[in-house]
Order: structure tokens, then C-alpha cells, then sequence
């Protein structure tokens, strides 16, 4: 049972570049997350998911897009790279009644040139 | 947004103390509480998640209370070990589906 898995693990972009952080889950959650990690300020969260076709924005959903075609997927787009956006993202996966915890990929560390 | 806070920030123990810490929210607005562990280079990991007041859990050496009416989750750690050195997150839902915000965190460091 591969659990979240995010891919990649490691990424250095240029200013102004685009790319999009894949996570997969194979619990069958209706709940997925991601959140990015900045020194003294935990996990933020960007955007979440709660089932297929629905998403919504979290606390710093700027510069960030997000889509859920599958149950499985929830990739994560940076349109536009900027250095600000340089961090620790980590996506997450839950049963969603609050219930029940969420479980955690291995993070993608994102450095912005 | 929900405005979750930690404290202390950070505290360093001797191995063998016990210890607690703080996780406040805003008591008109509760769903469920988690707790969760941080470690240096890994993925946080769910201890527990609290629903009803007055609720305990425990793991080991490990406990957590939880009251909503005051807005508070207090989780403690007895006989800390240099094991237990991480960074301990709380996390909250005002509803069920809804956005899980996490608290700052409280860095545990435990001396050998």
C-alpha cells in the first residue's frame, strides 16, 4: 500500500517557469490537500479538495492552481514561478468527515531561481 | 480563516521530564482537533484526533486533553525521550469537509 505519493521530490525552476506537482493516493479519500512548509509558520494550506470536481482555496492559494478529475489525483500548478514560492509542499489525503487524520506524502522540495 | 496558536514556540527538556504544551483556538468554532508529529526530514504523523470535549486520548507515554468551551487542547509528554525531539502540530476543522489549518507548531528538543 504506496499510501501519498508525490512526485517530484526535488525541483529547481527559473523565475517566470511553470510546472505541476503531481500526488496520487491510493486509500480511496475523498479529502486531499496541499500545504507548503516556510520557516516558523508550520504548514500552510493552499488548496483542498473534497471529493472529485470540487476544490477550494485555503490560506495562500495565490499563484497556485489545483484540479480533481480523479479521486486518486490532485496535481498542484504553478502558473508562474516566482522566488516566493520557493518551499517545502506537501500534499495530504483524509477519510474528510474530520474524524479521521490525514495522511502525508514525503514532500517536494521547490527551489525558485 | 481559523487563527490556531501553539505555545511555547519551542522548549528544550532533560531527558526524564515530563512536559506539555498548548494548542488554543477560537472556541465558537470547532469541529475536530488533531495532533500531529513533526519529525526533522520526514512527514507529520497523526497522534490524535479529538472531536468531544472533555476528551483524553493516550499513546504511550503520550496524552492529550481537549476543551471547547475554553478553546484549548493541551497535549503532554511524561519521561521525554531524546526520541521524542519534534515538532508537535495541532490541527483544526470548524465542520466536517471543511479546510484543516494548522497551529505554528512547538519544537521539542530533548537533551540525552
Amino acid at each position: 500500500n504506496a499510501g501519498v505519493t508525490q512526485t517530484p521530490k526535488f525541483q529547481v525552476l527559473k523565475t517566470g517557469q511553470s510546472m505541476t506537482l503531481q500526488c496520487a493516493q491510493d486509500m480511496n479519500h475523498e479529502y486531499m490537500s496541499w500545504y507548503r512548509q516556510d520557516p516558523g509558520m508550520g504548514l500552510r494550506l493552499i488548496h483542498y479538495s473534497v471529493g472529485a470536481g470540487i476544490t477550494d482555496q485555503g490560506e495562500v492559494p495565490n499563484g497556485y492552481n489545483v484540479s480533481r478529475s480523479t479521486t486518486e489525483d490532485f496535481p498542484l500548478r504553478l502558473l508562474s514561478a516566482a522566488p516566493s514560492q520557493t518551499s517545502v509542499y506537501f500534499c495530504a489525503s483524509g477519510q474528510g468527515l474530520g474524524d479521521q487524520p490525514q495522511h502525508f506524502g514525503d514532500g517536494t522540495r521547490l527551489s525558485i531561481l | 480563516i481559523l487563527n490556531v496558536e501553539q505555545s511555547p514556540q519551542s522548549l528544550h527538556v532533560q531527558e526524564g521530564d515530563s512536559t506539555n504544551f498548548t494548542c488554543s483556538f477560537p472556541s465558537s468554532n470547532f469541529y475536530a482537533l488533531h495532533w500531529y508529529r513533526w519529525e526533522t526530514a520526514k512527514s507529520p504523523e497523526a497522534l490524535f484526533v479529538m472531536t468531544l470535549n472533555g476528551d483524553e486520548k493516550k499513546k504511550g507515554r503520550i496524552s492529550a486533553t481537549l476543551n471547547t468551551k475554553e478553546g484549548y487542547s493541551y497535549l503532554y509528554i511524561k519521561g521525554s525521550q531524546p526520541e521524542d525531539s519534534a515538532t508537535y502540530l495541532c490541527a483544526l476543522l470548524k465542520t466536517s469537509y471543511d479546510k484543516v489549518i494548522f497551529g505554528p507548531g512547538t519544537s521539542l528538543s530533548v537533551i540525552p
